[in-house]
Order: structure tokens, then sequence, then C-alpha cells
């Protein structure tokens, strides 16, 4: 069926690195804008990073610009993003989302399905 | 970047009834050529990630009932759920994408009365 499934998050000190990944089924991957959104404790949703259908383009939020880096497999319909220097405050389930319009790259846009997300917790 | 404001922050709404959610961007999310605005409404059950409910300040995305309605223009939004259900407890938030970055609204809590 048509859906999103993320792995990779898990426990990592403060200033490490980690890389998440996302699979994507049942739709045409190299059609969408893929989006990262990620949801801290108990708080509301922060868009982190964006990439076009064909990686050629990319964007990201302030708060993580410069430790980010998004990028896509089309051929294994694979979503990625790997956090570097990680602080206490990128502690957030990681959500990849889709975008809804396809094939134009639109780094703003509306996200029409969602992975059940995976768990970042940076603590010593 | 465009700030977007809900209220209340949480309501409480007895089954049946109607509830009111609202949504301002500090901007408009409006593009005039198009005459689209750049609006979505998302629900978040606890432990589950959000639903897209509407998109284009007004457009129901398949399959979610016609008790959810979206409205406004420019800066202005409402989320209308008639004759609420158990089921339509949730966290709502309102999205623009008129330009990144893609910020939502700090959510509204919805439970029931």
């Amino acid at each position: 069926q048509v859906q999103l499934v993320e792995s990779g998050g898990g426990v990592v000190q403060p200033g490490r690195s980690l890389r998440l990944s996302c699979s994507a089924s049942g739709f045409t991957f190299g059609r969408y804008t893929m989006h990262w959104v990620r949801q801290a404790p108990g708080k509301g949703l922060e868009w982190v990073a964006v990439i076009s259908y064909n990686g050629g383009y990319e964007w990201f939020a302030d708060s993580v610009q410069g430790r980010v880096t998004i990028s896509r497999d089309n051929s294994k319909n694979a979503l990625y993003l790997e956090m570097n220097t990680l602080r206490d405050e990128d502690t957030a389930v990681y959500y990849c989302a889709r975008g809804i319009r396809t094939v134009q790259y639109f780094p703003a846009d509306a996200f029409d399905l969602w992975g059940q997300g995976t768990m970042v917790i940076v603590s010593s | 970047d465009i700030v977007m404001t809900q209220s209340p922050d949480s309501l409480a709404v007895s089954l049946g009834e109607r509830a009111t959610i609202n949504c301002k961007s500090s901007q408009t999310v409006l593009y005039t050529s198009s005459n689209k605005n750049y609006l979505a409404w998302y629900q978040q059950k606890p432990g589950q990630p959000p639903k897209l409910l509407i998109s284009w300040a007004s457009t129901r995305e398949s399959g979610v009932p016609d008790r959810f309605s979206g409205s406004g223009s420019g800066t202005d939004f409402t989320l209308t759920i008639n004759n609420l259900q158990a089921e339509d407890v949730a966290i709502y938030y309102c999205q623009q994408y008129y330009n990144t970055p893609n910020n939502f609204g700090q959510g509204t809590k919805l439970e029931i009365k």
C-alpha cells in the first residue's frame, strides 16, 4: 500500500551524527518532492528540510541549516536525512512527508502522506 | 518568515455541536495570480502522524468527512467541524505553504465537553 516508513532514530550524544532513512512504497516516488518534519516531545510541528523530486534542489530550516543534509535515491525509493553536530533541541520525532504537488519543484507545499516517524533523542 | 497563529489553544465542545478553530497568518498566503490560498489543515491524534484534512484553504482531502470544512482567504482562516464526534478529539494544525519555511500554527487541542 501507499506508505512511508522511517528508520534510523535512536539515542545519540550531543555533537554526534545520525542518519535517518525513509522508505517509500505504493506510489511513484520519483515524481514527488519530499520533506522532513519534526515534532519535539509534547510540542508542535516544525518543518526541517525539502528535496526536489529529482534531488537537484534542497531547502532547509534555519534551525538546522549547515548541520543537516537531505538526499534521495529514486532507484531505491528512499529518502535520507543526515544530521550532524546534534544538539539537545534536535530531540524529536522525525517524520518524512510527501508534498502534494508532483514533478515540479515546490519547496513550500502541503503534505498528504506521512510516515509513522522515528524518534531521535540527543542526550549525554 | 510567515508566522501562523491559531486560536484558541484549546477548546471543549459537546458531542454533536460545532467546533471552530481559527488561524491567522502574519502575511497573505493568497496568490493573486491563481486566486489560491496556500493554507492547509491537519489533524493529529495521540501517537499518530498528522493527517491532511484540507488543502488550498477549503479543499477536503479524499475520505475526509464532510463535517470538516475550511474557509477564509488572505490572512484569516477557519476550520469548522460540524456535528462533533468522539473520534474528532485531536490536535489541529494549520500550515502555510505560500513560501518557505513551511510554518505551522502552534496547534489547537480539541476535547469533548
